[in-house]
């Protein structure tokens, strides 16, 4: 069964950093853009970043440029996101997914989610 | 930047009905949309792709419709697992926005 699956959230102070992983299995990830997407509690969804198959495109939503890095392993089957400087405001349940079209696409998969609570 | 505005944000419907929820583009976005279903504490869920384009397993009772700016969203026939809130997501721009999501909620 194709599955992602998130690990790395928990709960931070400000300023710290925090280092997201995604396992892939039963599809070919290297194929795939792949990205993460965030929901703060009780709202709606944020694409947070994407990154193509090969890494040739990388792109980061405003909020988070400078922060977070996306980066791959696709031996490893493997996504993940470094969150450094972070804040209140990236208190959120992180989703990667699957991108269906390249970097403009669609997320036909995605994981269960972790949560990152940033607090004092 | 693409902003995607659904409306209403919430509504109360009975099971059997027939709901439609709408989703505009603030700019011409082809018909690069996507809908997704969101459960509480459970991760989105693909429905509708490419405005109107079925998503593999999503029952038939769901439809989508659209192009340029204006979007929807039919379910024919409200069933009590339907219960949920919608998303639309465009993706014509990298970083495809959403809206902000419909709950669909018991009446």
């Amino acid at each position: 069964e194709a599955q992602l699956v998130e690990s790395g959230g928990g709960l931070v102070k400000p300023g710290e950093s925090l280092r997201l992983s995604c396992a892939a299995s039963g599809f070919d990830f290297s194929i795939y853009t792949v990205t993460w997407v965030r929901q703060a509690p009780g709202k709606g969804l944020e694409w947070v970043s994407c990154i193509s198959s090969s890494d040739s495109y990388i792109y980061y939503a405003d909020s988070v440029k400078g922060r977070f890095t996306i980066s791959r392993d696709n031996a490893k089957n493997s996504l993940y996101l470094q969150m450094n400087g972070l804040g209140a405001e990236d208190t959120a349940v992180y989703y990667c997914a699957r991108v269906e079209g390249g970097v403009r696409g669609y997320l036909n998969m995605w994981g269960q989610g972790t949560l990152v609570t940033v607090s004092s | 930047d693409i902003q995607m505005t659904q409306s209403p944000s919430t509504l109360s419907a009975s099971v059997g009905d027939r709901i439609t929820i709408t989703c505009r583009a603030s700019q011409s976005i082809s018909g690069w949309l996507a809908w997704y279903q969101q459960k509480p504490g459970k991760a989105p869920k693909i429905l509708i792709y490419k405005a109107s384009s079925l998503e593999s397993g999503v029952p038939s009772r769901f439809s989508g419709s659209g192009s340029g700016t204006e979007f929807s969203l039919t379910i024919s026939s409200l069933q009590p697992d339907d219960f949920a809130t919608y998303y639309c997501q465009q993706y014509k721009t990298y970083l495809g926005t959403f809206g902000q999501g419909t709950k669909v909620e018991i009446k």
